[in-house]
């Protein structure tokens, strides 16, 4: 299985991006990037996925390198409210999610 | 839409005894996921589902039952609690196969004394 590698924490002030990274060099041709975040102890919630091509949605944008080896998740104007564990998965052999430790992002005022 | 739904949202036992945690979802999913926890860790998978009649273990099966009664329910068991599985457990569905991602519940938070 593909496994991520992320920094333990960043610290963002509010109202300017985010950008966290990921390394997923083991990735294979087929794998899906997935990044979720955590608030506090709530359940994780979904931001978005992708193949190969830059992605975005309502929430943030994802920026895959061509090689797929690393992948960039950006929240444009970060607030307070961003602060979560923000997790980068790569999807295993039986298909399942498979969370690491991710990254502590914290936003500042 | 309520989405995933757990049941109970906090629980105390003591070592030895059983319970069911419940979980269902609304949203027509295929696949059904329990995992659990721990402080300061990622989540760890116990048990899936992926279809309606088929369950299968995850990384950390040891000490859990599950049943998936049906295509919206999915409980895990556990049945001679100990105090390692104290934890906050968190069920999640999604349609079956990829892409797509999966909807979490908000979560168990398990003591075991």
């Amino acid at each position: 299985d593909a496994k991520t590698t992320q920094p333990p924490s960043m610290d963002c002030a509010e109202g300017r991006a985010a950008n966290l990274p990921c390394n997923h060099s083991t990735i294979s041709g087929n794998e899906y990037v997935y990044w979720y975040r955590q608030i506090h102890s709530q359940g994780p919630q979904y931001i978005i996925h992708g193949l190969k091509n830059n992605e975005t949605n309502e929430m943030a944008s994802l920026i895959i390198t061509e090689d797929r080896k690393s992948s960039t998740l950006i929240l444009p104007h970060a607030t307070l409210r961003d602060t979560a564990v923000y997790y980068c998965i790569v999807r295993g052999s039986q298909g399942n999610l498979i969370f690491g430790k991710g990254t502590k992002l914290s936003v500042k005022p | 839409n309520a989405g995933v739904t757990q049941t109970p949202k906090f629980q105390v036992l003591k070592t030895g005894q059983s319970m069911t945690l419940q979980c269902a979802q609304d949203m027509n999913h295929n696949s059904m996921y329990w995992y659990r926890q721990d402080p300061g860790m990622g989540l760890r998978l116990i048990y899936y589902s992926a279809s309606e009649g088929t369950t299968d273990k995850g990384e950390v099966p040891n000490g859990y039952n599950v049943s998936r009664l049906n295509k919206r329910e999915f409980s895990l068991r556990l049945e001679s609690a100990a105090p390692s599985q104290t934890s906050v457990y968190f069920c999640a569905s999604s349609p079956m196969g990829m892409p797509y991602g999966y909807t979490f519940g908000s979560g168990t938070r398990l003591t075991v004394v």
